[in-house]
């Protein structure tokens, strides 16, 4: 199984729908990450958290919102999607007890589209 | 304000040749910088990554990458390139431990 689970994998919606996206975790890492990726904009932050009471904004949270439900589970809704927000989002995770810099680990990636 | 930079959007090299990826960042100190490689359909898989000491590391795959303070740069070699190394290159930073910063990616075309 992988370390880092995102479902679903594809999800197609229509606009104003709300949609959730779900990220759980065997590594046992406390920080949490959701990113989005767009063609030609690489990946941007969304949201992050550092434990279970902590969750704070990125630099394009408008139009999302995040639950961190226990240390392995994070999600990220979107409450109305609109088409802007077809992407691929990806689900990250970091350890902030290992010595330097955390590094991140990825899910497989979320592909949503909203018609 | 925090930059990454990856100046080649796409690039294609035959099979046996060497690779060489350009990222330049912009930070006010030395940041922590990372390679990470996306294949199709996959996420993101960390090649390697330089927090301090030696400039020149080495990551999986044959993989190596040389920070230069005075450039700021922070390029990807590979000596020879095999098929299965075509991907998308994504060069990071890492600021204050818990902010990351993504550059837009070079896709790395192999032909026979």
């Amino acid at each position: 199984d992988a370390d880092v689970t995102q479902t679903p994998r594809n999800r197609i919606t229509k606009t104003g729908k709300r949609i959730m996206l779900e990220c759980s975790q065997t590594k046992g890492h406390d920080r949490m990450y959701w990113y989005r990726q767009d063609p030609g904009l690489g990946l941007r932050l969304i949201y992050y958290s550092f434990d279970v009471k902590d969750i704070n904004k990125g630099e394009i949270s408008d139009g999302y919102s995040v639950s961190r439900q226990a240390q392995a589970k994070f999600s990220l809704s979107l409450e109305s999607a609109i088409p802007n927000q077809t992407a691929l989002y990806f689900c990250a995770t970091s350890d902030s007890r290992t010595s330097g810099a955390n590094v991140l680990t990825f899910g497989a990636g979320s592909r949503l589209t909203v018609l | 304000a925090q930059s990454v930079t990856q100046p080649d959007i796409h690039i294609t090299v035959s099979e046996g040749a060497s690779l060489e990826l350009r990222c330049n960042y912009s930070y006010g100190a030395t940041p922590y910088l990372f390679w990470y490689v996306q294949s199709p359909g996959q996420g993101l898989q960390l090649l390697l990554k330089y927090f301090s000491g030696d400039t020149l590391v080495q990551g999986i795959k044959g993989f190596e990458a040389e920070f230069k303070r005075s450039q700021s740069s922070f390029n990807l070699r590979k000596p020879s390139v095999h098929w299965s190394d075509a991907a998308e290159y994504f060069c990071a930073v890492g600021v204050r431990s818990n902010q990351f910063y993504f550059g837009t990616g070079t896709s790395l075309t192999v032909i026979p």
